[in-house]
């Protein structure tokens, strides 16, 4: 059971660079989602996806691209990258319960540390 | 505007002892409240959630308590393991919507033993 898997673990880029995280569940999980976390802050939702060719934005969308081509792949890509955008990237799947009492809970991956210099 | 807040960035209990983590919230159409906790290196795991319809959900040494009223749930571990350090995440989400879940900034749990 892989759940979440996301490369690259870690990744430093220049100013500038472009790149692409990549997040693939195979849970067949309808929803997928990108956070990053900050030092000492929560987890701030960058895009969304509730199916494959659907996404919308989140919190802080500005400087990065989704597309979910496939209902397992759900990729991140920093068009220009920035120092701000260093953080750690997660990608999270869940399914629509629609039931009491479990909720609609997240599974996450383990996370891309990304410094931009 | 934040809608889930942690106010307390960390607590430092006793082995054995209660630890009692707080969460606000300010939107009143959430539907579930959870709670995610995180070692570090890796990404946060489900703990337990609990409906907007109830007010209280148990799980082994885990308990949430919702009260609506006040926006206000809190996460109760009895007894309290070394192995429960880690930083607890609430979160909040309305139904259909989990990939849209909105975080608090975690509280830091260190249990000592």
């Amino acid at each position: 059971n892989a759940g979440v898997t996301q490369t690259p673990k870690f990744q430093v880029l220049k100013t500038g660079q472009s790149m692409t995280l990549q997040c693939a569940q195979d849970m067949n999980h309808e929803y997928m989602s990108w956070y990053r976390q900050d030092p000492g802050m929560g987890l701030r939702l960058i895009h969304y996806s509730v199916g494959a060719g659907i996404t919308d934005q989140g919190e802080v969308p500005n400087g990065y691209n989704v597309s979910r081509s496939t209902t397992e792949d759900f990729p991140l890509r920093l068009l220009s990258a920035a120092p701000s955008q260093t953080s750690v990237y997660f990608c999270a799947s869940s399914y629509r319960s629609g039931a009491e009492p479990r909720g609609e809970k997240l599974f996450f991956g383990s996370g891309t540390q990304l410094s931009v210099l | 505007d934040q809608q889930v807040k942690q106010n307390s960035p960390s607590l430092s209990v006793q082995e054995g002892r209660i630890s009692i983590l707080n969460c606000d919230y300010t939107n009143s159409m959430f539907d579930y409240f959870l709670w995610y906790k995180k070692y570090p290196a890796e990404g946060p795991t489900f703990l337990i959630s609990i409906s907007s319809i109830k007010d209280k959900n148990e799980d082994g040494r885990f308990t949430v308590f919702l009260n609506k009223s006040a926006k206000h749930l809190s996460l109760h571990i009895v007894p309290s393991q070394p192995g429960d350090s880690a930083v607890y995440f609430c979160a909040a989400s309305r139904r259909g919507r989990a990939g849209k879940s909105t975080f608090g900034d975690g509280t830091t749990l260190t249990v000592k033993p």
